[in-house]
């Protein structure tokens, strides 16, 4: 269990052009879930936290009106780059937050989608 | 503020244990996470502690001591498929409930 999925997986654009990306939590719901972004041999930078039915949290210097963030229901988060640039080819990757049994508590793991690899030309 | 440390590269053989150590300096704490990513990929669950103690999955455990702030994953019996970068992330249910994720270790296993 505990799957999500991104489509696409590769995404090629030209300059000035919206991208959007879409991240399913394929057997399970997600109230939250997470955007990330990642360069080449660098770790996981954290853009936003994504709510199911409200808006989402962005981290400090992410500009949200260029990545625009929709919740729309409990699988379901989109992220679209708008008005691409080179400088935001990048490797996008989603998590949904799932609620796991661990010996009668509950663990909330996040689990990742396979990731779009945005290029912009 | 926020920290989480852990070594960039480590080599190991095949056959081979290795441990990688991660520490950390939080605001708030519920939990440790290991997570494996080879290159190219999204990163995998492999481990939650939040609990004191070892944490045996398999070949690979985790080890969590709250009050040292430290935390460490061992691979035991390395395989080759282990090469890949190993993310330690503290859930810090204080701060939206996200994680804080150190910046990773690589990892090369050598035959």
């Amino acid at each position: 269990g505990a799957v999500v999925s991104q489509h696409p997986s590769w995404v090629i654009c030209k300059s000035g052009t919206s991208v959007k990306i879409e991240c399913r939590s394929l057997d399970f719901q997600a109230t939250t879930m997470f955007w990330y972004r990642q360069f080449p041999k660098q770790s996981l930078m954290l853009m936003a936290t994504s709510n199911e039915g409200s808006k989402a949290t962005y981290e400090q210097g992410v500009e949200k009106d260029k990545f625009l963030i929709n919740h729309a229901s409990l699988t379901l988060s989109t992220l679209t780059v708008t008005s691409a640039h080179p400088e935001d080819s990048s490797f996008y990757i989603c998590s949904a937050r799932a609620l796991d049994r661990d010996r009668g508590s509950y663990q909330e793991t996040q689990y990742f989608g396979p990731g779009t690899r945005l290029l912009v030309l | 503020g926020q920290n989480i440390d852990q070594p960039t590269e480590m080599t190991a053989t095949e056959g081979a244990i290795v441990q990688i150590n991660c520490t950390y300096q939080t605001s708030g704490f519920n939990g440790l996470f290991w997570y494996q990513q080879h290159a190219g990929e999204a990163p995998t669950f492999l481990s939650y502690n939040v609990l004191d103690g070892l944490e045996e999955k398999g070949r690979f455990s985790s080890f969590l001591s709250r009050s040292k702030g430290y935390s460490y994953l061992l691979l035991k019996e390395l395989q080759m498929k282990d090469s890949a970068s190993y993310l330690c992330a503290v859930h810090n249910a204080g701060n939206n409930r996200k994680l804080i994720w150190g910046l990773g270790t690589s990892l090369a296993v050598n035959p």
